[in-house]
């Protein structure tokens, strides 16, 4: 029974188009990320929220948007994809933001974009 | 901002031997260093993490060392079975500032029969 519902699982996207990424936690929890997993970058942090208020953004890219319409809610749009852009997205939550503090992962979105 | 190196990237070891994945950072700030498992197709799990106020902590046959003085820790799994068998990542943050957490490259680690 998962905590971290993230949809869709796979994703399958043509070059220019914009998709949104859906996560939600039932954790209880306040604090909730986007991690990017590739073969070129393993688990490279994107986005951190805290109370649905974005603390940091690792992402040069203004293509990518996260998006917060309740506390256990972070969704990830993503305009204009690029074939680059394929990876497997990973949302996570944890109690607090901050160090220290144990992140539970979703089971990810694979993307992929032709 | 923090870096993390993991080193070995790939490593096979024999069912019932011990494996060995090793981690440094840069900042001497860090202060938190969690493990995370991650088999195929699946989302990365935390295994065992340690605090700068520690110097060995112990679960089972996961020991995780950390020598704060080079700036490095480690992952030991002792008596290693098949169900070892997957991606470890290291990872490093710091309390002040509410850093985010660094992961390391990850670590392939394959338990031959």
């Amino acid at each position: 029974d998962p905590k971290i519902i993230q949809k869709p699982k796979y994703l399958v996207a043509v070059t220019g188009s914009e998709k949104i990424l859906i996560c939600e936690q039932y954790l209880g929890h306040n604090a909730m990320y986007w991690y990017r997993q590739s073969a070129k970058k393993p688990l490279e942090f994107m986005f951190s929220y805290s109370y649905q208020k974005l603390m940091d953004n690792q992402t040069a890219s203004s293509r990518f948007q996260p998006q917060s319409s309740k506390k256990n809610h972070l969704d990830l749009q993503i305009t204009a994809l690029k074939p680059d852009d394929s990876a497997t997205y990973f949302c996570a939550s944890s109690q607090y933001r901050g160090s220290n503090e144990r992140l539970f992962f979703g089971h990810g979105t694979k993307l992929s974009v032709l | 901002g923090e870096q993390v190196e993991q080193l070995p990237s790939i490593l096979r070891v024999q069912e019932g031997s011990s494996a060995s994945i090793n981690c440094s950072y840069e900042d001497s700030a860090s202060n938190y260093f969690p493990w995370y498992k991650q088999e195929p197709g699946e989302n990365p799990k935390l295994i065992i993490d340690i605090r700068s106020n520690m110097e060995r902590k112990q679960i089972q046959e996961l020991i995780v060392l950390l020598d704060k003085k080079a700036k490095r820790f480690s992952l030991h799994i002792t008596d290693t079975q098949p169900g070892d068998s997957a991606m470890y990542f290291c990872a490093a943050s710091k309390h002040y500032g509410n850093e985010k957490i660094t992961f390391g490259a990850g670590t392939k680690l394959t338990i031959k029969p």
